[in-house]
């Protein structure tokens, strides 16, 4: 069965700094791997995916994530960090040859401080 | 987010009460989605329709009871709901042909029992 761990209920980065969200899954094939987004009072929205190819996947907002196979891990990254960034994310795996479903990380909150 | 649209955005009512919650996506895709969002909660996945067929119903109460009348709509409907199923109710769509497309989100309807 496949799984998505957030270690991290809340992140805080000062603004202008670097910023990283963690997230590694579990899953008996090979993954598809989704971040989203939830600013408060709306719904999710898709930052980016890792399908194949480049371990490297670049988003919207200036977010990107590293795919590591060997870590089983996909943390989302941002080079400079905005206050606007403040939000609940969320990690999201879905296996290539499983079922139809796909499974989201508990969120993890980013506070960032002005 | 105005791809897929949900109303009531907030409701509030009581244990003995009949409401429906509907869902509309503007995004030609061929699957919907019903998930439930609790604080300090996963995201749940409630239901999940392909081509108006339901092909997952994850052990929820028969006190939710979804339709999708087309590809287009999905409804929600409630009775004789308790407390505890006060959260935001998420509604989402997606081309299943594709298993890497990502899920689109409606922005939720804040549902509160009394």
């Amino acid at each position: 069965a496949q799984s998505v761990a957030q270690p991290e209920d809340q992140v805080n980065v000062a603004e202008g700094n670097p910023l990283t969200v963690k997230c590694t899954y579990s899953v008996s094939g090979n993954p598809y791997l989704f971040w989203y987004v939830q600013y408060p009072n709306r719904g999710l929205q898709f930052l980016l995916k890792y399908i194949t190819g480049d371990n490297l996947v670049k988003g919207s907002y200036g977010f990107e994530a590293e795919f590591n196979k060997s870590q089983t891990s996909f943390h989302l990254k941002k080079p400079s960090a905005l206050v606007s960034d403040s939000a609940l994310y969320f990690c999201a795996v879905r296996d290539i040859f499983g079922d139809d479903k796909i499974i989201f990380g508990k969120g993890t909150r980013l506070h960032i401080l002005p | 987010e105005t791809g897929v649209t949900q109303t009531p955005r907030h409701l509030v009512m009581g244990m003995t009460n009949k409401k429906s919650l509907k869902c509309e996506q503007h995004l030609g895709h061929n699957a919907m989605y019903w998930y439930k969002q609790s604080a300090k909660k996963p995201l749940e996945l409630m239901f999940v329709y392909s081509l108006e067929e339901r092909v997952e119903n994850n052990s929820v109460p028969s006190r939710f009871s979804p339709e999708c009348p087309n590809s287009s709509h999905l409804f929600l409907h409630l009775h004789t709901l308790q407390p505890e199923d006060s959260a935001l109710y998420l509604c989402a769509s997606s081309q299943l042909t594709d298993r890497h497309y990502e899920q689109y989100f409606g922005p939720g309807t804040r549902l509160t029992v009394t």
